[in-house]
C-alpha cells in the first residue's frame, strides 16, 4: 500500500502543452509539498499546502498551479510547458509541527520536447 | 538565507570500505539537520536526523553528528555494501517553517563488489 503515490510516473509532451501530475497520500498527514529535481539531482521546493491552504510558494513561474481538493491530495498543473520544465517532480507529505521528516513519492519524470 | 553544501560525487568505493560524505550548512539560529537517501528509481527517504548541537543521528549503520562549531553534519558508515549505492542528500530545516527543507546538491555513491 503506497503511502505517497504520484501519477503519471513518466510524461513526455511537446512544448506549449498543458499537463497535470496528481499526488495522493494515505498517511493522514496535513501537509503536502511539490519538489522539483533537475538533471543534476538538485532538489528545490516549489509549493507546500497545509490542510488545503497554500503555505509555501517559492519563486515558481505562474504557469505552475497547485491545487489541493482535500488534505490527502495535491495536484500540480503546468501550463504552456517549456523545455526547462523537464525534471523529476516529487510529491511529499508530512505531519505539521516541523520535525522535518518528509515522506516522498517515487517521482514523476516530465520530459518536454 | 539557508544553504547546504555537500561534496560532489560520484564517490566510488569497494564493498566494506569506509564512507564519509561531507556536509556543511549556513543558517541562522539552530536548524535541524537531516540525511535523506534516494535509491535508484525511488523517492527520497529519511536516513537519519539530529535536532540540536552534539546530537548524533544513526540508522542502518550510518551516523552523523551535529557539529555547531564547524556547522557540519558529515555522514559516515564503517563498512558499505553494494545495497548502499544511492544518492545521499544533506538537508536542514529551520524555525517556524520546520518542514521547509533546504537540500544540498546530493552525492552519488557507487559501491562495487
Amino acid at each position: 500500500d503506497t503511502a505517497v503515490s504520484q501519477t503519471p510516473k513518466y510524461l513526455v509532451t511537446q512544448m506549449g502543452n498543458d499537463k497535470s501530475i496528481k499526488c495522493e497520500q494515505n498517511l493522514g498527514h496535513d501537509t503536502m509539498y511539490w519538489y522539483k529535481q533537475d538533471s543534476k539531482k538538485f532538489l528545490k521546493i516549489m509549493f507546500s499546502y497545509n490542510n488545503k491552504e497554500l503555505i509555501i510558494n517559492e519563486t515558481v513561474p505562474n504557469r505552475f498551479s497547485p491545487k489541493s481538493p482535500d488534505k490527502a491530495h495535491l495536484n500540480l498543473h503546468i501550463n504552456s510547458l517549456e523545455l526547462g520544465d523537464s525534471a523529476v517532480y516529487f510529491c511529499a507529505s508530512s505531519l505539521p509541527g516541523g520535525d522535518g521528516e518528509l515522506f516522498f513519492g517515487e517521482g514523476s519524470r516530465l520530459t518536454v520536447l | 538565507g539557508n544553504s547546504v553544501t555537500q561534496m560532489e560525487g560520484p564517490v566510488t568505493l569497494s564493498e566494506e570500505a569506509f564512507l564519509t560524505i561531507n556536509c556543511t550548512y549556513t543558517a541562522t539560529g539552530y536548524p535541524s539537520l537531516f540525511w535523506y537517501v534516494q535509491y535508484p528509481g525511488e523517492g527520497l527517504q529519511l536516513l537519519l536526523k539530529a535536532t540540536k548541537a552534539d546530537d548524533k543521528g544513526s540508522n542502518k549503520g550510518f551516523e552523523a553528528t551535529y557539529r555547531k562549531e564547524t556547522t557540519s553534519f558529515h555522514l559516515e558508515k564503517g563498512s558499505v555494501q553494494v545495497s548502499d549505492s544511492a544518492v545521499y542528500f544533506c538537508a536542514l530545516a529551520r524555525g517556524a517553517a520546520g518542514n521547509k527543507l533546504t537540500f544540498g546538491g546530493g552525492t552519488r555513491v557507487l559501491v562495487k563488489p
